[in-house]
């Protein structure tokens, strides 16, 4: 099963927001509203910003929003900030309680 | 806040084997499923598969598959990942995560593992 598709790197200037996109399948992101999103820093854990498709955990700021259309998920950055540089990697839920991630995205604020 | 404490860096010979392990601080631990995610050095999050913490039931992704075994231990409250038969592929970062809720909602992640695989 390949990797859901995510573009390699987005880059923006702060303030001005990026959206990243997660495009799959029917079998997985257009199946389930199951896709969640992770952050990655340099050396770190990822970090759940996004599940359920548009849901934030308690602590994560309102600035990330996520959405879905058909096959392809979606992550919005508004307001960029430094902190905002990151890897970010999407991941669908598929089928017998498995998942997926996308090849992840380098997001830099220029 | 609950952690996941995973065991140290393992420096392992091609061929043999390596067991990974996963420690929760503090929840029930029956109550959840770990689930195992690997990153290859400069690369991506690849999923390997989950145990129940209540029944001991696993899955493993398709790669996966007759290379690696996840068990738990309910009495230590401890997962673990075992992989066999090393190969220099299989050097990468190993996290343990808890899945909260239906679908990849996988929260906390513990601090990873590198697993380093040489000739």
């Amino acid at each position: 099963q390949s990797a859901l598709t995510q573009p390699a790197s987005v880059s923006g200037s702060p303030g001005q927001s990026i959206t990243i996109s997660c495009a799959g399948s029917s079998s997985d992101v257009g199946g389930y509203n199951y896709v969640s999103w992770f952050q990655q820093h340099p050396g770190k854990a990822p970090k759940l910003i996004i599940y359920d498709v548009t849901k934030r955990p308690s602590g994560v700021s309102n600035r990330l929003s996520g959405s879905k259309s058909g096959n392809t998920a979606s992550l919005t950055i508004s307001g960029l900030q430094a902190e905002d540089e990151a890897d970010y990697y999407c991941c669908s839920h598929t089928a017998y309680n498995t998942a997926i991630f996308g090849g992840g995205t380098k997001v830099t604020v220029l | 806040q609950v952690q996941l404490v995973q065991s140290g860096a393992e420096v392992a010979k091609t061929g043999a084997s390596v067991r990974v392990s996963c420690k929760p601080s503090e929840y029930t631990f029956a109550s959840y499923t770990i689930h195992w995610v690997r990153q290859a050095p400069g690369q991506g999050l690849e999923w390997l598969g989950w145990v129940n913490g209540g029944s001991g039931g696993t899955f493993h992704s398709q790669k996966f598959q007759g290379r690696g075994t996840f068990t738990r231990d309910t009495s230590a409250t401890t997962a673990y990942m075992e992989l066999y038969s090393l190969t220099s592929e299989d050097t990468a970062i190993y996290y343990c995560t808890r899945q909260a809720e239906l679908g990849p909602m996988f929260d906390p992640w513990g601090q990873g593992t590198l697993v380093t695989v040489s000739s």
